[in-house]
């Protein structure tokens, strides 16, 4: 399995774009990356999920280089209500379980 | 939108008893799972089920947890004999399938707290 390495904290302010890099140097051919985002109390929530280039959806955008060696999770204009953890998670077919590491504290001032 | 729901919400119970943790996963998915996070710790996996039988579990599902799907809806995880050291957040997940370009959709947790 795949160690990842996310920063352990992060501080931004609204309205300003943030980027979350995780390394996953071993990862495997088979495994996509994903990213899932957990407020206090709650139940971790899925993000975005991509296996090379760049994917987009309505929440972020993740970009994986060639290597697939990284991932950055983008989130353009934070507000107030992206602050939570981030996970960086490699998954792939046949595993069912995720293995989830300490993630990424994001705090957003206003 | 579809969720994943999870009764109670919160569970308090005494060292030794038995609890039922109940989730009612996303109708038209196949796989579930059951993860627990201890206050301040990381998320960690307990098991999957799919087809009505255990197909993956960690070292921390040991004989006294189970899992069962008692009817069409319900997915249940039991705990025969809480210890102190259960007391976590529990979480349920559902998929469509496994891996691959697919998510996990949690539930809302429930807090067990054993005294």
């Amino acid at each position: 399995l795949a160690k990842t390495t996310q920063p352990i904290s992060m501080d931004s302010y609204e309205g300003q774009e943030v980027n979350i890099t995780c390394s996953h140097n071993n990862i495997a051919t088979n495994d996509y990356i994903t990213w899932y985002q957990q407020f206090p109390s709650q139940g971790p929530r899925f993000i975005i999920q991509g296996y090379k280039t760049k994917v987009t959806n309505e929440v972020a955008s993740l970009f994986i280089p060639a290597d697939r060696k990284s991932s950055t999770l983008s989130l353009p204009r934070v507000s107030l209500s992206d602050t939570a953890v981030y996970y960086c998670l490699p998954w792939g077919t046949g595993r069912r379980a995720l293995t989830f590491g300490s993630g990424t504290r994001l705090q957003v001032q206003p | 939108e579809p969720e994943v729901t999870q009764t109670p919400s919160h569970q308090v119970t005494q060292m030794g008893q038995e609890v039922i943790l109940r989730c009612v996963p996303i109708s038209n998915h196949l796989y579930f799972y059951w993860y627990r996070q201890i206050l301040g710790q990381k998320v960690e996996f307990l098991v999957s089920f799919y087809n009505n039988e255990i197909s993956e579990k960690s070292e921390i599902f040991d004989d006294q947890f189970s899992v069962e799907r008692p009817d069409g809806s319900n997915f249940t995880l039991k705990i025969r004999s809480t210890k102190l050291e259960d007391s976590a957040m529990y979480f349920c997940a559902s998929s469509e399938t496994s891996g691959g370009a697919n998510e996990q959709f949690f539930g809302p947790g429930t807090r067990l707290t054993v005294l």
